[in-house]
């Protein structure tokens, strides 16, 4: 079935670094792509969102790229922090009406000092 | 940003027993709320669409006669887990739509059952 999935299951960069952080898609109806951070044993916190008609959108150290050709998302972080050290879902929103959430399984970054 | 509460945030129960969790938006309205349980090291999976005033739409593979879902108000969502059971236990999170901010999700901070 359609599904939204994730490259990398763990990314292991140093402070300071940039990191990517890749998602594919299947689903070329989906609309609106978000990204989510969450720390252990937390609800997911929005990180910046994307909309179909857009390539590119930045926000406070992230930006997020949309390739719709290839139905690929990323989500580059600057600077890298010991603090950004949690797990990152993709998610895509389907259909119409209450518009729903599709998360891809996720992807851990742990970030060395 | 708008905040979204969940109670309790840790709940331990024995098997046979229901549990009640509430999904609250705090400074806004949200006609629409979604439930969703997260296994450990696993993403999180839509159980089920919450509506003020009308039924709930359930995922397909989750009985909705043992989660059940009441939204009574434009502020508050409840899942009640009945006669749950070990395999029950698992990270409950609820979010709500602001309709008013473009149909944003925000989530609240997720609720650990155990069942013993």
């Amino acid at each position: 079935g359609e599904s939204v999935g994730l490259h990398l299951p763990t990314l292991s960069v140093q402070e300071g670094d940039n990191s990517i952080i890749n998602c594919a898609y299947s689903n070329s109806a989906s609309d609106y792509f978000i990204w989510y951070k969450q720390e252990s044993g937390k609800g997911p916190q929005f990180i910046i969102d994307i909309r179909s008609n857009m390539d590119k959108r930045q926000g406070q150290r992230v930006t997020v790229l949309l390739n719709k050709t290839v139905k690929h998302l990323s989500l580059q972080i600057a600077a890298t922090q010991p603090g950004d050290s949690a797990v990152y879902f993709c998610a895509e929103r389907r259909g119409t009406g209450f518009q729903k959430l599709v998360f891809g399984t996720g992807t851990r970054l742990l970030v060395s000092p | 940003g708008a905040v979204v509460s969940q109670h309790p945030s840790r709940v331990i129960c024995k098997s046979g027993t229901s549990v009640k969790i509430e999904c609250r938006s705090l400074d806004f309205q949200a006609t629409t709320m979604f439930w969703y349980r997260q296994f450990p090291k696993q993403s999180l999976m839509l159980m089920a669409t919450s509506n003020e005033g009308s039924k709930a739409t359930y995922e397909q593979g989750v009985e909705k006669d043992k989660f059940l879902i009441n939204h009574a108000s434009l502020t508050l969502s409840t899942l009640t887990v009945t006669s749950a059971h070990p395999e029950d236990s698992s990270f409950y999170i609820c979010s709500a739509r602001d309709h008013l901010a473009g149909g944003t999700q925000y989530f609240g901070p997720g609720t650990r059952l155990t069942v013993l």
